[in-house]
């Protein structure tokens, strides 16, 4: 069955930290993978997404993201965390019926 | 997130009672769905629809009804609501063959 996995629920980091966020997928067919971002008491924005070519892929705000094939995974990646980064992140697979992990809430501690 | 509506954005019901969740896009994208989240469990896919016509289940459907009558409107159906389903409901729309995924603002649901 399709699914995605996040590592981790939740992560505190103080600026100017690196940052990885694992996600790991599991579905055959074409791979479409994102992340996404939510922002306390606002919806989901878009940060990257991959689907073909080279598996890093670099997205809004500094954030970039790896595919790697062999380790099913896509993880997220930013050098240098900032405050403003503190929200939710989700990695989702799939097209049209595209599937959520569960979220990692990073907080940034100024 | 223009071309994606989410009425109401907030609603409080009784258990038992019933409502619909409208979602209509402006883009005309084949692809729509619904979702819920919560707190540490991410969004769920509830029901989603690739055309006109056509629908299907999702990951947690149960309590839940769509149809998709015209490429416009989605509506979820809650057909008699429990405490279980407080939630913030997102409708999401895609294109055939197109990689991004468009949201609503989302509806906030409490079950009382």
């Amino acid at each position: 069955a399709q699914s995605v996995s996040q590592h981790n629920h939740h992560v505190i980091l103080s600026e100017a930290a690196s940052l990885e966020l694992g996600c790991n997928y599991s579905y055959g067919g074409t791979v479409n993978l994102f992340w996404y971002v939510q922002y306390p008491g606002q919806h989901l924005q878009l940060l990257l997404k991959y689907f073909s070519g080279d598996p890093l892929v670099k997205g809004i705000k500094g954030f970039e993201a790896e595919f790697i094939k062999s380790k099913f995974s896509f993880n997220l990646r930013k050098p240098s965390v900032q405050w403003s980064d503190t929200a939710e992140y989700f990695c989702a697979g799939g097209s049209f019926k595209t599937i959520f992990g569960a979220g990692t809430r990073l907080f940034v501690k100024a | 997130n223009a071309g994606v509506t989410q009425t109401p954005k907030f609603q409080v019901l009784k258990t038992g009672q019933s409502m619909t969740l409208q979602c209509a896009q402006d883009m005309n994208h084949e692809y729509m769905s619904w979702y819920r989240q919560d707190p540490g469990m991410g969004l769920r896919l509830i029901h989603y629809s690739v055309g006109a016509g056509i629908t299907d289940q999702g990951e947690v459907p149960n309590g839940y009804n769509v149809s998709r009558s015209t490429t416009e409107d989605f509506p979820l159906r809650l057909l008699s609501a429990a405490p279980s389903q407080t939630s913030v409901y997102f409708c999401a729309t895609a294109r055939q063959g197109g990689n991004t995924i468009y949201f609503g603002e989302g509806s906030w649901l409490t079950v009382v």
